[in-house]
């Protein structure tokens, strides 16, 4: 079974950057996981970030960027607001209509 | 608008039943594939189930397969999730989740429906 990893929890100081990333247990991120990010808010639907690697969805600010780091996938926040503090969810596709979530990091702006 | 919005969640028994829909508005519901996610209470999100636009392809994640089927009514701008022999460990807030970027990530979100298995 495919498992996606993800840091639990992430902390950074308002205005400060952070990056998250997300791993395969068993081999490599690549972009032909097409990897996808979503913020959540606790009580929210998932908001979509970022998807093929670096693409941002609309309305997203430039300040969210996607990225490929070695063999992972990662999501960039610079200049972290108040209103960032929320889970990320990594997503791979898989193909064949199969998609993969991360176990989610909970960022802290503190 | 364009939106989801879930219904059909509540509380079962263990071993019981229960269908869930996501009714579509504001785009062509029939050229989109879609999916259902869940989130177990505290806990993160878990892919469930796939269906492409013409219902010919359909996959479903391990611990649902064999369980629960999904599909969808185009006429009527609907997906479904039938879920057969429930267990605790199914309870969760069920999204339904559009696709796009030639089927690779999700664009559009319902707010979720609550499915709560308990006896």
């Amino acid at each position: 079974q495919t498992v996606v990893t993800q840091e639990p929890s992430v902390s950074v100081s308002p205005g400060g950057t952070v990056t998250l990333t997300c791993d395969l247990r068993s081999g490599s991120v690549s972009t032909t996981y097409y990897p996808s990010w979503y913020q959540q808010t606790p009580g929210q639907a998932p908001r979509t970030l970022i998807y093929s690697t670096n693409i941002r969805s609309s309305g997203v600010p430039d300040r969210f960027s996607g990225s490929m780091l070695g063999d992972k996938a990662a999501l960039t926040i610079a200049g972290a607001q108040a209103d960032d503090e929320s889970n990320y969810y990594c997503v791979l596709y898989m193909g064949s209509g199969i998609w993969v979530f991360g176990g989610g990091t909970k960022l802290t702006v503190l | 608008e364009v939106q989801l919005l879930e219904s059909g969640g509540g509380l079962v028994k263990p071993g019981g039943s229960l269908r869930l829909s996501c009714a579509a508005s504001g785009f062509t519901f029939s050229t989109y594939s879609m999916n259902w996610v869940r989130q177990a209470p505290g806990k993160g999100l878990e892919w469930v189930s796939s269906i492409t636009s013409s219902s010919r392809d359909i996959q479903y994640g391990h611990s649902v397969k064999g369980r629960f089927t999904i599909s969808r009514d185009n006429a009527r701008n609907l997906l479904f999730l039938q879920m057969n022999s429930l267990r605790a460990e199914d309870t969760a807030l069920y999204y339904c989740a559009r696709v796009m970027g030639k089927g690779t990530y999700f664009d559009l979100w319902g707010q979720g429906t609550m499915v709560a298995v308990s006896s």
